[in-house]
């Protein structure tokens, strides 16, 4: 059974419209993360949420935002998606922030027209 | 803050052979260095893991050596199949910024 789930699979929006994208998990763990990748790149952490504690990365974009009404879900807006973000966006989980595994959902692909 | 190196970046090998893909991390903080498998449209998946008061662990034919000292650590698949074709991760952390992935190894079994 998956214990991170992104929804949708795939997201199609249009330049400059804003969209949302959705994780839960199960495994009721403390932090979420949310990670861009972008074709043949690694993971590319945008923020993580340590409970409601929120943690943006220096380098990304005032776009992006994060919302985590409860422990189970989190959310990542994208206000005025330009073509440069289009990407996979991952979304993962882990009981703390050091020395535990990350678990990852299958992500959401964004393409934008 | 932490800077992990990763290669080759592609690694073709033929089917039953061994495949060995290595990285080297910066920050000597670092304690956890997980390795992820993803397969195409997938999210990626820990494969194995090891923190640094251990230098190797095995599971079935998947192994990781770590040497703190020099600050690398290596993923070793034995007899390797088809189904091992994807892109692997290794990644270093322990630290409250979480885990820094290297860039990637796309690994080809060659039948």
């Amino acid at each position: 059974d998956a214990m991170v789930i992104q929804n949708p699979r795939y997201q199609v929006t249009q330049f400059g419209k804003p969209v949302t994208l959705s994780c839960s998990q199960t495994l009721n763990h403390n932090v979420m993360y949310w990670y861009q990748q972008k074709s043949s790149q690694a993971p590319k952490l945008l923020f993580h949420y340590y409970d409601k504690d929120f943690n943006n990365e220096a380098d990304t974009p005032d776009n992006f935002q994060s919302r985590r009404p409860n422990t189970s879900f989190c959310f990542l807006d994208i206000r005025s998606p330009g073509l440069g973000d289009a990407a996979m966006y991952l979304c993962a989980t882990s009981r703390v922030t050091s020395n535990q595994p990350q678990h990852f959902g299958d992500g959401t692909r964004l393409s934008i027209l | 803050g932490e800077n992990v190196e990763q290669h080759p970046s592609t690694l073709s090998v033929q089917e039953g052979d061994s495949a060995v893909i290595k990285c080297t991390y910066s920050d000597s903080a670092s304690n956890y260095f997980p390795w992820y498998k993803q397969e195409l449209g997938k999210g990626p998946q820990l494969i194995i893991d090891i923190r640094s008061n251990v230098g190797e662990k095995k599971d079935q034919r998947i192994a990781v050596t770590l040497n703190k000292t020099a600050k690398h650590f290596s993923l070793h698949i034995t007899e390797t199949q088809p189904e091992d074709s994807a892109v692997y991760f290794c990644a270093a952390g322990g630290g409250a910024d979480g885990l820094t992935f290297g860039k990637g190894t796309h690994l080809i079994i060659q039948p």
